[in-house]
């Protein structure tokens, strides 16, 4: 499988608690993005990658997240101090370096649930 | 804030019929725009994608049209089949950045 993995694809954890997942890019893609997605609403982004530099946070990247993509492969998106209002799918979705914005593949996601 | 939204939140067509989803923007300084279709439980799958510079791109089946005079975007599925049952989602490319700003969604229900 050649697409974006994101690992574990579901998380329950106590509100309190620290998590982080794990999102493997397609290989050849320079690009990351993080997106959270809650029921019913369309992804909102959060944070975007070129090669190892994070060049875009969103607003909704509150002091509690932080993403990190030390050698411009995979990427980790930590949530410290959990609280009920992060449970949400978090997607991870990849793409080719190119002039202006290419399409970007998203991964299956994962699921985190704070209770 | 200006955003990206769709005009039907529920489309039901019968198999073998063509569909049509709707979005309207209203960033006029979007220059990209690309339409996703999510399964249940999975992440979004990439469909087809416009640029500003075009009015209309065919793939498979699927035909994205962009009319910028009144900021409006669609997606035609033609024969649709129950396989294309999912939530399609507009985006457009937030210009100077590299996010997608997504619309809410429209959940497409083919009958047999």
């Amino acid at each position: 499988d050649t697409g974006v993995s994101q690992n574990p694809r579901h998380k329950i954890t106590k509100r309190g608690q620290n998590v982080t997942f794990r999102c493997d890019p397609i290989s050849e893609h320079n690009r990351l993005y993080w997106y959270r997605q809650t029921l019913g609403q369309g992804p909102e982004f959060l944070t975007y990658f070129q090669n190892e530099a994070q060049l875009e946070k969103s607003r909704l990247l509150s002091d509690r997240f932080s993403a990190e993509r030390p050698k411009g492969s995979f990427s980790t998106l930590e949530i410290q101090r959990t609280e009920q209002g992060d449970s949400a799918m978090y997607l991870c979705a990849s793409s080719l370096d190119g002039t202006g914005y290419t399409e970007a593949f998203f991964g299956q996601g994962t699921r985190l649930t704070v209770v | 804030g200006e955003s990206v939204g769709l005009h039907l939140p529920t489309l039901s067509v019968q198999e073998g019929d063509n569909s049509i989803i709707n979005c309207a923007y209203s960033n006029s300084a979007s220059d990209y725009f690309i339409w996703y279709k999510q399964e249940s439980g999975k992440g979004p799958q990439f469909i087809i994608d416009i640029r500003s510079n075009m009015d209309k791109r065919q793939g498979q089946r699927v035909t994205v049209l962009l009319n910028k005079t009144v900021k409006h975007l669609s997606l035609q599925i033609a024969a649709t089949q129950p396989g294309d049952s999912a939530v399609y989602f507009c985006a457009e490319n937030i210009p100077g950045g590299y996010a997608l700003n997504f619309g809410k969604g429209t959940s497409l229900l083919v009958t047999p």
